[in-house]
C-alpha cells in the first residue's frame, strides 16, 4: 500500500497570499496524483489530477506541480471560499486508492 | 449537473447489518465505475470498495473484505453497501464518488456525495 504524507498539517495564511501544500509518495506514482478540497458539510471536490491538470470549473489560482514521489498544491491569492481541508490522492496503484491525511488551510 | 445522495446511515450494534445506497442522476451512470468511500477523524479518507460500469469486477479494502458487498442497480441509477459484522471501527462518515472518466476501471473520483453517517456502537 503506498502511502500518502501531506505538510504541513495546518496552514495559516492571509487572504491574497499564496499557499503551498506538499504531498510525499512512499513509492512513485508517475503522475497519478489528484487534490481535493474539502468543506465541512459538503461533498469533496476535485481540483487537480494528472498532478497538474486542473479539473473541469477551477480558477487559475490552483496549480500543481510534480512527478513521482514530490508533490505541491499552490494557491495564488487565496480568497474566503479557499480556506477548507486539501487532500491529496494517488491513483496509481490500485487497490487499495490511497490518500493523504490532509492539510488544513486557515485563516491567519 | 452530477448529483449523488448517499443515504441509509444509522446508529446500529456491533455485529449489526446495514445497507448504504447512493442515487446517482446527471450523468450516464451505468457508464461510470463507482466507489463507496469512507472518512474517520483518526484514519482520514480511506478507499472502501469499488465496482466497475458494468457490474462485472468488484474491489474491496482488505479492513472490509468478507463482510461488505458492493453492487450497483443501472436501471434505477443506484449503488449500494451491504455492511455485515459491523465493528466500531465501521463508525464513519461513508461518500460514494463517481470515476471521472467513464468506462475505466482504474482512475480517480470525479464527484463525491455529501455522505451518510454510520455509527457502531452499543
Amino acid at each position: 500500500e503506498i502511502v500518502m504524507t501531506q505538510s504541513p498539517a495546518t496552514l495559516s495564511v492571509s487572504p491574497g497570499e499564496r499557499a503551498t501544500l506538499s504531498c510525499r509518495a512512499s513509492q512513485s506514482v508517475s503522475s497519478n496524483l489528484a487534490w481535493y478540497q474539502h468543506k465541512p458539510g459538503q461533498a469533496p471536490r476535485l481540483l487537480i489530477y494528472g498532478a497538474s491538470t486542473r479539473a473541469t470549473g477551477i480558477p487559475a489560482r490552483f496549480s500543481g506541480s510534480g512527478s513521482g514521489t514530490e508533490f505541491t498544491l499552490t494557491i495564488s491569492g487565496l480568497q474566503s471560499e479557499d480556506f477548507a481541508v486539501y487532500y491529496c490522492h494517488q491513483y496509481n496503484n490500485w487497490p487499495p486508492w490511497t490518500f493523504g491525511q490532509g492539510t488544513k488551510v486557515e485563516i491567519k | 449537473e452530477v448529483q449523488l445522495v448517499e443515504s441509509g446511515g444509522v446508529v446500529v450494534q456491533p455485529g449489526g447489518s446495514l445497507r448504504l445506497s447512493c442515487a446517482a442522476s446527471g450523468f450516464v451512470f451505468d457508464d461510470y465505475t463507482m466507489h463507496w468511500v469512507r472518512q474517520t477523524p483518526e484514519r482520514g479518507l480511506e478507499w472502501v470498495s469499488l465496482i466497475t460500469w458494468d457490474g462485472g469486477s468488484t474491489y474491496y479494502a482488505d479492513s472490509v473484505k468478507g463482510r461488505f458487498t458492493i453492487s450497483r442497480d443501472n436501471r434505477k441509477n443506484s449503488l449500494f453497501l451491504q455492511m455485515n459484522s459491523l465493528r466500531t471501527e465501521d463508525t464513519a462518515l461513508y461518500y460514494c464518488a463517481k470515476n471521472l472518466e467513464p468506462e475505466i476501471t482504474a482512475g480517480l473520483f470525479g464527484h463525491w456525495g455529501q455522505g451518510t453517517l454510520v455509527t457502531v456502537s452499543s
